[in-house]
């Protein structure tokens, strides 16, 4: 039962335009969101987040957003680096402390 | 301030044998956790340890799997008899406090290869 879904498992952006990576969920308890960044051979590293009482987070040239009647959150990257070449991972959880992951999706900026 | 540390990097085990992954956590993060990512698959949650405490193993294989967080020493994960479908990446993360999962750190990875 997949309860994190990303649905694009790749995404080729040019340098400088806005990326918009996409994520839905299925659980309606899940009250925190959260986006990880991962390179090859590392863990992921924590990104952004946001509440579900929120529907818009910024930071920086990142800004995640939720629509929760929708069960859909994105995150937008503007402008787009070379660096931000990497996968990367919705997550969400609720009350405890375990994370529900997606499948990850695979970011490329082309110069 | 190191992060957190896993070792070893890379582990092949032969079918049949054990493999122990080891984990420690950040100077003063108390509370671990185990993931495990599969070939083309998200991280799946395994198991939340506190020192000398596992409050929710809800993610572990029922057999063959287990987990420790003494109180002096890092975190391990024992799988016992591999199999083949063992070999995937295990990541430990860890956190000052619960209740966050932008708390966590995660460490770079054990990948588990069983020939």
């Amino acid at each position: 039962d997949q309860q994190v879904k990303q649905n694009s498992p790749s995404l080729s952006v040019q340098e400088g335009r806005i990326s918009i990576l996409n994520c839905d969920y299925t659980n309606s308890m899940f009250d925190y969101f959260l986006w990880y960044k991962k390179y090859p051979a590392e863990g992921p590293t924590f990104l952004i987040s946001i509440s579900s009482i929120k529907d818009k987070n910024e930071d920086g040239r990142f800004t995640v957003f939720l629509n929760k009647s929708a069960k859909h959150l994105s995150l937008h990257i503007v402008p787009s680096q070379p660096g931000d070449s990497a996968v990367y991972f919705c997550a969400a959880y609720f009350g405890n402390e375990k994370l529900t992951f997606g499948t990850g999706t695979r970011l490329t900026i082309i110069p | 301030n190191a992060g957190v540390m896993q070792n070893p990097r890379h582990l092949v085990r032969r079918r049949g044998q054990e493999a122990r992954l080891r984990c420690s956590p950040m100077k003063g993060h108390s509370h671990v956790y185990w993931y495990r990512q599969l070939p083309e698959e998200g991280l799946k949650f395994m198991v939340y340890l506190q020192k000398e405490n596992i409050i929710d193993e809800s993610g572990m294989p029922k057999e063959r799997f287990s987990a420790e967080f003494p109180k002096e020493g890092p975190s391990i994960l024992r799988i016992q008899q591999v199999v083949r479908g063992d070999s995937a990446a295990y990541f430990c993360a860890s956190s000052p406090y619960s209740g966050t999962g932008y708390g966590y750190t995660f460490g770079s990875g054990t990948r588990l290869t069983v020939v």
